[in-house]
C-alpha cells in the first residue's frame, strides 16, 4: 500500500547530540516537503525538495538541513540538538497526476530535546 | 508570499448540528485548497479538497465552497457527530506544491 513513513515516532535526546529524523515515500512522488508543528497547532514549511538533488528552505527559518539522494528518501538532520528544537515535524510527499492532486503526510516525529 | 487566515479558532457543537470553519487567502494564483483534519497524535489527514475551477465539492457530510473573487473557501460539516472531534486545517497552495496552512479550528462535538 503507497504511503509515507517517518522514523522514529517519538525521540527523547539530549542537547548538543546529532540526530537524523527518517521519511520515505513508497509513491514515487518528485515532491516532498518537511513541516514543524508547534504545540499550539500551527505547521510552518521549512525545507522543500522538488525532485533528486534539489532542496530549498521554507518560510520559517531552521537550524536543521536536508539532503534528497533518493526520490523516496528525504532525511532531516539537526547536527547540534538544542531545546528550542523540541517540536513535532512532518513529513509529506505531493504530485500531480492524471488531473488529481495527491498530498499526503506521514504521522510525524515528536522530538524533545532535554 | 501567501497568507492564510483560518476562523474561528474553536468551535464547539452539538452532535447533529452543523459546523462551518472559514478561511480567506491572499495570493490570487493559488489554485488548490485542501481541507486536513489531524487527530491527537496523527499526521493531517486530506478530508476534501478544491480547485479554482470549481466552486462547490461535496463529499458526504462534507462540503467545500469557494469564492475566488473574494479569495475565501469554507468547510462544512453537517450532522456533526463526536469522531468529527478534531484539528481542521485549511491550506492554500499553487498546483498542490508548497502548503500555506491556517491557523487550525478544534471542533469539539458534544453529545
Amino acid at each position: 500500500e503507497a504511503d509515507i513513513y517517518q522514523t522514529p515516532r517519538y525521540l527523547v535526546i539530549g542537547t548538543g547530540k546529532k540526530i537524523t529524523l527518517e521519511c520515505s515515500q513508497t509513491m514515487g512522488h518528485d515532491k516532498m516537503y518537511w513541516y514543524q508543528q508547534d504545540p499550539g497547532m500551527e505547521l510552518h514549511l521549512i525545507h522543500y525538495s522538488y525532485g533528486v538533488n534539489s532542496t530549498e528552505k521554507g518560510d520559517l527559518s531552521s537550524e536543521s538541513t536536508v539532503s534528497r539522494i533518493r526520490t523516496e528518501h528525504f532525511p532531516l538532520t539537526l547536527e547540534s540538538a538544542r531545546p528550542s528544537h523540541t517540536s513535532q515535524y512532518l513529513c509529506a510527499s505531493s504530485e500531480y497526476r492524471q488531473g488529481r492532486y495527491g498530498y499526503t503526510f506521514g504521522s510525524g516525529t515528536r522530538l524533545t530535546v532535554v | 508570499g501567501e497568507n492564510v487566515e483560518q476562523h474561528p479558532s474553536t468551535l464547539s457543537v452539538q452532535e447533529g448540528d452543523s459546523a462551518v470553519i472559514k478561511c480567506t487567502y491572499s495570493d490570487s494564483a493559488s489554485n488548490y485548497f485542501p481541507w486536513y483534519k489531524q487527530e491527537l497524535g496523527k499526521g493531517p489527514q486530506l478530508i476534501i479538497d478544491i480547485r479554482s475551477n470549481v466552486g462547490e465539492k461535496k463529499d458526504q457530510r462534507i462540503a467545500v465552497t469557494l469564492n475566488k473573487t473574494a479569495k475565501h473557501f469554507s468547510l462544512h460539516i453537517t450532522e456533526t457527530q463526536p469522531e468529527d472531534s478534531a484539528v481542521y486545517f485549511c491550506a492554500a497552495s499553487i498546483a498542490a506544491s508548497k502548503l500555506t496552512f491556517g491557523t487550525g479550528t478544534r471542533l469539539q462535538v458534544t453529545l
